[in-house]
């Protein structure tokens, strides 16, 4: 199975500020089709995830644009420009290229 | 808005089963590939189950293969997962996703 590990797990951030997740895979995320899928969550306390950007830098529709996504085989990496208070929550890497789905442990955006 | 909505979850225990279903609304539910994912109470993702558009593949993750089954009707808009011989361990909020995600079902085993 392929693993996912994010870095840092925790994050308080000032607002205003940029902020940047980290995710590593323990293998190439590089499907036989091209594409790279790996994605990017956000769980606000006591809501679902949303996805925010798929296929390493696409923005889902309605993600606004201080968010990007970034790289390319095993490093990835997600910025906020600058973080907002509705930022706050989880966020969450995950790679669709292989089966089993997996996921990474999860990092907290806190506002200092 | 495109919209999932989850439902079937429960008290449920141990050895039983129970069936989840998802309804999609305000897309065209039969061209994406769906999914069912876990988040057990304080704890992170994990998924269990995925079925391709018309169902010709699906997947489990190991610790639910043999218990668990994925389907699909897009007549119906409509996906399931029945699940069998449940487990403590099984006890999650089950979401349903492909890119939008829905609410999430509780599913508790217990005695």
């Amino acid at each position: 199975d392929i693993v996912l590990t994010q870095t840092p797990l925790s994050s308080p951030v000032t607002l205003g500020q940029p902020a940047s997740i980290s995710c590593t895979s323990s293998q190439s995320l590089v499907h036989s089709d091209g594409n790279t899928y790996l994605s990017w969550l956000h769980q606000r306390p006591g809501q679902p995830p949303r996805l925010l950007v798929y296929k390493v830098s696409t923005r889902f529709s309605g993600v606004p644009d201080r968010f990007s996504g970034s790289g390319a085989g095993t490093f990835f990496t997600l910025k906020i420009s600058r973080v907002e208070i509705e930022d706050v929550g989880i966020y969450y890497c995950t790679q669709t290229t292989q089966f089993p789905v997996t996921f990474g442990q999860g990092t907290r955006l806190e506002i200092k | 808005d495109e919209q999932l909505v989850e439902s079937g979850g429960g008290l449920v225990k141990p050895g039983g089963s129970v069936r989840l279903s998802c309804a999609g609304f305000g897309f065209t539910f039969s061209s994406y590939s769906m999914s069912w994912v876990r988040q057990a109470p304080g704890k992170g993702l994990e998924w269990v189950s995925s079925i391709s558009s018309a169902s010709r593949y699906v997947f489990y993750a190991d610790s639910v293969k043999g218990r668990f089954t994925i389907s699909r009707d897009n007549a119906k808009n409509s996906l399931y997962l029945q699940m069998h011989s449940l487990r403590p361990e099984d006890t999650a909020v089950y979401y349903c996703t492909s890119r939008i995600w829905g609410q999430g079902t509780m599913v508790t085993v217990s005695s």
